[in-house]
């Protein structure tokens, strides 16, 4: 399968325990997104790297959130001292300029939180 | 005010029917358009880019209004396989992100 993938696709987690996400982007894509779904909702906008360089990070993403894309390839994305309105679908996202200035944006199957 | 609002729905059709949603965007730099679909539980899909002059895939039309930023989508001859969520997106010009609506659920019902 040469998309998007994220692991774990799934996860429970206690509240004030730390979780990570890790999204292995469509090779060769140098755009990567993180975005956060929950229900009822559409994807939100969490941060975006260029390769290996964050350029853009969402308010929605607070200091319990980090995220990484150490090499340009692969990212992680952690979440500390997770509450129960951590609860969501985290969707990672990737894509590459096309030659006409647009760029068609591909998500992974997500991977869904649960904090109880 | 949202940045990108959609009608909610569900709009519950039977198979066959012509059905039709909107969406509008209140960021007036927006270049890029696009509709998602997304079925229950699973990510969003490329349903189709909209462009200025209108253009259609098969069943699927969509047509962009930017002095009312708008858009809409036309679903002709509905299918039980259309049910799912239509998510609105728009990008600027200047950002990197796409930025979504809430999404309109539609039920095909036969």
């Amino acid at each position: 399968d040469t998309g998007v993938s994220q692991n774990p696709r799934h996860k429970i987690t206690k509240r004030g325990q730390n979780v990570t996400f890790r999204c292995d982007p469509i090779s060769e894509h140098n755009r990567l997104y993180w975005y956060r779904q929950t229900l009822g909702q559409g994807p939100e906008f969490l941060t975006y790297f260029q390769n290996e360089a964050q350029l853009e990070k969402s308010r929605l993403l607070s200091d319990r959130f980090s995220a990484e894309r150490p090499k340009g390839s692969f990212s992680t994305l952690e979440i500390q001292r997770t509450e129960q309105g951590d609860s969501a679908m985290y969707l990672c996202a990737s894509s590459t300029k096309t030659g006409l200035g647009g760029n068609t944006i591909y998500f992974g199957e997500g991977s869904w939180l649960t904090v109880v | 005010r949202k940045e990108v609002e959609q009608d909610p729905g569900p709009f519950n059709v039977p198979e066959g029917a012509t059905v039709a949603f909107n969406c509008t965007y209140s960021n007036s730099a927006s270049q890029s358009f696009f509709w998602y679909r997304q079925d229950c539980r699973k990510e969003p899909k490329l349903l189709m880019s909209v462009y200025s002059s209108g253009n259609e895939d098969g069943r699927f039309t969509a047509q962009l209004n930017r002095a009312s930023q708008y858009i809409s989508l036309l679903i002709r001859d509905s299918k039980l396989s259309d049910s799912a969520t239509y998510l609105c997106v728009v990008k600027s010009e200047y950002g990197n992100k796409l930025v979504f609506g809430a999404g309109t659920i539609l039920r095909v019902k036969s």
